[in-house]
């Protein structure tokens, strides 16, 4: 069974510093584009970040203007998110997702969701 | 860069169908989409992957009651015979090289 298990969210300061991570299990992990969505309190789905399944490239939404960092670890099984120079918009539920791939095609379809980690930011 | 297009919100009655409708932004229009589904306070969940041409690949588990279709720009959600768990929110998805991008998502209200 495919199971997604994110942690390391909790209360920061503006201006502090959060690392997220999203542990993986029941696939190859290695094997998969990974992604972090976020979603405000009442809001939709936003994304925030792509990864490479060997972690060469990383895409990340405009916004975020360079104070977040994705990396994954395939050896750990492990997907990350460290979060830099955090304001109060930031505050989300942050979730890790699966980019759909199989023997015969992959495409960027978010086929497996974890279940979140809130990220409240505030003094 | 894609933008999706949804209505915020649907509604219908206990055991009928509904049609949920995604709009592609012009250049994009032949571009596959994805549905998730977001039960109140869950994590999404994928239902389908909608190609342009109207074919579809479901997610593990997904019943029959839910299907896709396309039409020029337009990807749609058909659930059929609603049922009381299918009440939420529902968000299309789709990609294009070094982005990932969300509809704002529609709010069914099953009555």
């Amino acid at each position: 069974e495919v199971q997604l298990v994110e942690s390391g969210g909790g209360l920061v300061k503006p201006g502090g510093s959060l690392r997220l991570s999203c542990a993986a299990s029941g696939f190859t992990f290695s094997h998969y584009n990974m992604n972090w969505v976020r979603q405000a309190p009442g809001k939709g789905l936003e994304w925030v970040s792509y990864i490479s399944s060997g972690g060469t490239y990383t895409y990340y939404a405009d916004s975020l203007k360079g104070r977040f960092t994705i990396s994954r670890d395939n050896a750990k099984n492990s997907l990350y998110l460290q979060m830099n120079s955090l304001r109060a918009d930031d505050t989300a539920v942050y979730y890790c997702a699966r980019e759909y791939c199989n023997s015969n095609s992959c495409y960027s379809a978010f086929d497996y969701w974890g279940q979140g980690t809130l990220v409240t930011v505030s003094s | 860069q894609p933008v999706l297009t949804q209505s915020p919100s649907a509604s219908a009655s206990l055991g009928a169908s509904v049609k949920l409708t995604c709009t592609l932004s012009s250049g994009h229009r032949t571009n596959a989409i994805a549905w998730h589904q977001q039960q109140p306070e869950k994590g999404p969940q994928y239902l389908m992957k909608i190609n342009s041409d109207g074919s579809h690949n479901k997610g593990d588990g997904i019943p029959d009651r839910f299907s896709g279709s396309s039409s020029g720009a337009e990807r749609y959600l058909t659930i059929s015979s609603l049922q009381s768990e299918d009440e939420g929110d529902y968000y299309c998805q789709t990609w294009d090289t070094g982005i990932r991008v969300f509809g704002g998502g529609t709010k069914l209200i099953v009555l």
